[in-house]
């Protein structure tokens, strides 16, 4: 079974904070790819990353970081610095080549940058 | 360029009445396209998803159905809607293939069944 879960369902910083949010996925496959979408109050939904599960390199994007380990099946996102800007819901999601086409996402994590 | 378009943007509809939703994707062949369901404060439920014309897989039995008249047309219907299929539709699209390519997602269409 393909499974997320993101276990902060709300979470408030002050502007300038740093915050981690926190993904962990299950599969059964060994080839997967995870995914990490923002979604802003508009609602549409905003691509941010995908990483390959054959490349634990974590990645930096401007104030975007992200943390990859297969050890403890982990995915984490963190925002350096936050802004108001940055606040909206994010999801984090799982695809697999075994699992057909479909993307399995997390419930989502509400992100509040306060002033 | 690639780009997705999904209208009507709102839509209030009452009980019993019937739905129709459509999504088209220009710029791009063959794509995968899906729909998703986010009701109120929750995540994304996985509605539909094709790989091709007529070809249209459910992940969970509900009062709605979907239908790919076109390569890049993806139309979401219902003929009796319920208040519980109130929600944020988004309807994405992926390239076909390999699992390693991201969901580009749609607007969506904010229904609420009175």
């Amino acid at each position: 079974a393909q499974k997320v879960t993101q276990a902060q369902t709300e979470i408030s910083v002050v502007e300038k904070e740093d915050v981690t949010l926190d993904c962990v996925y299950e599969t059964r496959d060994t080839t997967y790819y995870l995914f990490w979408y923002k979604q802003p109050p508009s609602g549409e939904l905003v691509f941010l990353i995908r990483r390959n599960s054959f490349d634990e390199q974590n990645e930096i994007s401007g104030r975007y970081s992200w943390n990859f380990q297969k050890s403890t099946s982990s995915f984490n996102f963190t925002i350096t610095a936050s802004q108001v800007v940055d606040s909206a819901v994010y999801f984090c999601a799982l695809r697999s080549s075994n699992y057909g086409q479909n993307f399995v996402f997390g419930p989502g994590t509400r992100l509040s940058v306060l002033p | 360029s690639q780009t997705i378009h999904q209208w009507p943007a709102t839509l209030v509809q009452p009980v019993g009445s019937p739905l129709s939703l459509e999504c088209t994707v220009e710029g791009t062949s063959n794509p995968n396209l899906y729909w998703y369901r986010q009701a109120a404060g929750r995540g994304l439920q996985l509605l539909f998803y094709s790989v091709g014309i007529g070809q249209i897989s459910s992940e969970v039995p509900q009062n709605l159905s979907a239908s790919r008249p076109q390569d890049r047309q993806f139309i979401l219907s219902s003929k009796k809607l319920l208040l519980s299929d109130s929600g944020f539709y988004l309807c994405a699209w992926s390239v076909l293939g390999g699992g390693n390519t991201e969901a580009f997602f749609g607007q969506g269409t904010r229904l609420t069944v009175v």
